[in-house]
């Protein structure tokens, strides 16, 4: 596609439930990259993908995020069990490969738990 | 390990005013990758600029101007006569180059232009 595409653009889910959120990356783009981004806070780096491999998962913040990715396209990152503080806006990136290209992001999914 | 500091949280300007964006890089890495990202009110984060570590020209486009400095680890960005429209957070990160490395982002500044 032309940009980095992100499902749902909105989620609101009860506590307790699991979500799961998209991420089509660009086109050729081998990395991928999840943040997170807190009500006016910076973004907190999440996981990274190089192909369907997970180099770097210490973004993580529990064991109840996880993400998978595979044909070294799509992305999903699945949150078990919503709390409250999962609340933010859970962005994703793509770039051409690691390194120095530039990652461009996608508009980002908003993630409530009530 | 990467570290991007962002010393400024929150600049306010009047319109045609310069405004300088601070920020300070740490890396171990020989060869790294500095970027600016703008992140206006919409939400979407626009990428503005790539610098790599063994280019050290610095570069203007429009308005714009970015200073990368070695010597004191730093990569500030300039915006000249500053436009309401520029009023964003603006992120600079960074991501070194040996092994698999992440894109480190600083804690972003706000820029707030009024008329």
């Amino acid at each position: 596609g032309a940009g980095v595409s992100q499902s749902p653009s909105n989620k609101v889910t009860e506590k307790g439930k699991d979500v799961e959120l998209r991420c089509d990356p660009i086109s050729g783009h081998t990395a991928l990259y999840w943040y997170r981004q807190s009500l006016g806070q910076g973004l907190e780096f999440l996981i990274y993908f190089q192909g369907n491999s997970a180099p770097d998962k210490s973004g993580l913040p529990s064991d109840r995020f996880s993400a998978e990715r595979t044909g070294g396209s799509v992305s999903t990152l699945t949150i078990q069990r919503t709390q409250q503080e999962d609340s933010a806006v859970y962005l994703c990136a793509s770039s051409l490969r690691q390194g120095g290209t530039e990652a461009f992001f996608g508009q980002g999914t908003r993630l409530t738990v009530v | 390990a990467q570290k991007v500091t962002q010393a400024q949280t929150e600049i306010s300007v009047v319109e045609k005013e310069d405004v300088t964006l601070d920020c300070v890089y740490e890396t171990r890495d020989t060869t790294y990758y500095l970027f600016w990202y703008k992140q206006p009110p919409s939400g979407e984060l626009v990428f503005l600029i790539r610098r790599n570590s063994f280019d050290e020209q610095n570069e203007i486009s429009g308005r714009y101007s970015w200073n990368f400095q070695k010597s004191t680890s730093s990569f500030n960005f300039t915006i000249t006569a500053s436009q309401v429209v520029d009023s964003a957070v603006y992120f600079c990160a960074l991501r070194g180059d040996e092994g698999f490395q992440k894109l480190v982002f600083g804690t972003g500044t706000r820029l707030l232009v009024s008329p």
